[in-house]
């Protein structure tokens, strides 16, 4: 079976800062995982996803995630943050059949 | 293209009653799949279907539940006697299986909720 552990469940920060938002999974085998953004009653966006490879992973808007294999994580990262990035981020991982178990969700919010 | 579409996009039900949603998936793409999502959580897997056949049904699909994509393109899920706790977003995604691509594409959801 696969899990993922979202370690925050909120995270506040300040325009301009850096963000990590953390997660860990558990999974018996490859591994395929995922970040997903939901704006307010909005669907799942896709922002980047670990397939094979390198283990740095980057999106187009600034946000990049490294698989770590030994500490089964895969943590998000944004050097600098802007009031538009305030969202919920969900950490996904992919099952042989192609199912999603997503983490509960970490909220980020940005403040001026 | 214009992506995975869902409707309605907003449902208000009383306890009880029955409700229907539909999924219209990205053309050519070969499986759909639902989730639910409740206030503060992570989508859960609700079922799929690779073309027309339903392949799974979570444990979290009761028999209240029912879901369908004939002919292999749109799906509707169905709630019979709805129920409070059935309250939430409910949302559709599609992807190419066994063509290199992995990736899922929602839909904007369906939020559900039961007075």
């Amino acid at each position: 079976a696969q899990s993922v552990t979202q370690l925050d469940s909120q995270v506040p920060v300040f325009e301009e800062a850096p963000v990590e938002l953390r997660c860990n999974y558990s999974s018996s085998v490859s591994v395929y995982l995922f970040w997903y953004v939901q704006y307010p009653n909005q669907g799942l966006q896709l922002l980047l996803k670990y397939l094979s490879g390198s283990t740095l992973v980057e999106s187009i808007n600034g946000f990049e995630a490294e698989f770590n294999k030994s500490q089964t994580s895969f943590h998000l990262r944004k050097p600098s943050v802007h009031i538009s990035d305030t969202a919920e981020y969900f950490c996904a991982v992919r099952s042989k059949d192609y199912k999603l178990s997503f983490g509960a969700g970490t909220t980020v919010t940005v403040r001026a | 293209d214009t992506g995975v579409s869902q409707n309605p996009r907003h449902k208000i039900t009383k306890r009880g009653q029955n409700v229907t949603f539909r999924c219209d998936p990205i053309s050519e793409h070969n499986r759909l799949y639902w989730y639910r999502q409740t206030l503060g959580q992570g989508p859960e897997f609700l079922t799929y279907f690779q073309n027309e056949a339903q392949l799974e049904k979570s444990r979290l699909l009761s028999d209240r539940f029912s879901a369908e994509r004939p002919k292999g393109s749109f799906s509707t899920l169905e709630i019979q006697r709805t129920e409070q706790g059935d309250s939430a977003m409910y949302l559709c995604a599609s992807s190419l299986v066994g063509r290199g691509s992995v990736e899922a594409f929602f839909g904007q959801g369906t939020r559900l909720t039961v007075v």
